[in-house]
């Protein structure tokens, strides 16, 4: 069954630093989606992506954050200058339509200290 | 008013019983209605959607619909331990964002 893929599965980083999570979506999957999940906290949206470009984002989602699709099958999340509130995991997401459901990857946990 | 409210739980139901999980949501105009479950440390998995008022079937799973009432429900029949995790609801809103409840902990004793 095809999956989404997410690495690293565990980052610890120092505060300030940036970090990459990456993501590789289901091949003919058209849109993607980043969430996060703080420990013992609903899951949460960050941003989604269609077509190149950024088609939603939250609250959440400040100028420390920025997404890429930078070839044809990876699907970045970058945060610039870490905080430790940033601490959480990070779930990608990619849908093949709208109304299909999401395919999570199995996550990203981040450590910001 | 939280945009999709679940009741955090426990549920704790005996092996081989009913589980009925439920979720209310705030914006009328969304059309889309997911349960996903997820085991601790672990991600979300979509077990259901659902779309139009009524019942929808899968194995030992039932979902719910009342959009009059801003209702979703997942009924599992013949409860197993192995079905004890969070059960996420998630609506999708009219902009193309999926939005989650807390979540309902499921706990299943044999």
């Amino acid at each position: 069954e095809p999956e989404v893929t997410q690495t690293p599965s565990h980052q610890v980083t120092q505060m300030g630093q940036e970090v990459i999570l990456r993501c590789v979506p289901i091949s003919n999957h058209l849109y993607f989606y980043w969430y996060r999940q703080i420990l013992g906290q609903k899951v949460e949206f960050l941003v989604s992506f269609y077509n190149n470009e950024i088609s939603e984002k939250s609250e959440i989602f400040d100028d420390q954050f920025s997404v890429e699709r930078p070839d044809g099958s990876n699907f970045t999340l970058k945060i610039r200058s870490t905080k430790l509130e940033d601490s959480a995991m990070y779930f990608c997401a990619s849908s093949g339509g709208l109304i299909l459901g999401y395919t999570f990857g199995s996550g990203t946990r981040l450590t910001v200290v | 008013q939280k945009e999709v409210e679940q009741n955090s739980g426990p549920l704790s139901v005996p092996e081989g019983a009913i589980a009925s999980l439920n979720c209310t949501y705030s914006d009328r105009g969304s059309q889309s209605f997911f349960w996903y479950r997820q085991y601790s440390g672990k991600s979300p998995e979509l077990i259901m959607s659902i779309y139009s008022n009524g019942d929808k079937e899968d194995g030992r799973f039932t979902a719910q619909l009342n959009k009059a009432s801003q209702y979703v429900s997942l009924l599992i029949r013949d409860s197993q331990p192995s079905d004890s995790a969070t059960y996420l609801c998630a609506v999708l809103r009219p902009n193309d964002k999926l939005i989650f409840g807390t979540g309902t902990r499921l706990q299943v004793f044999p």
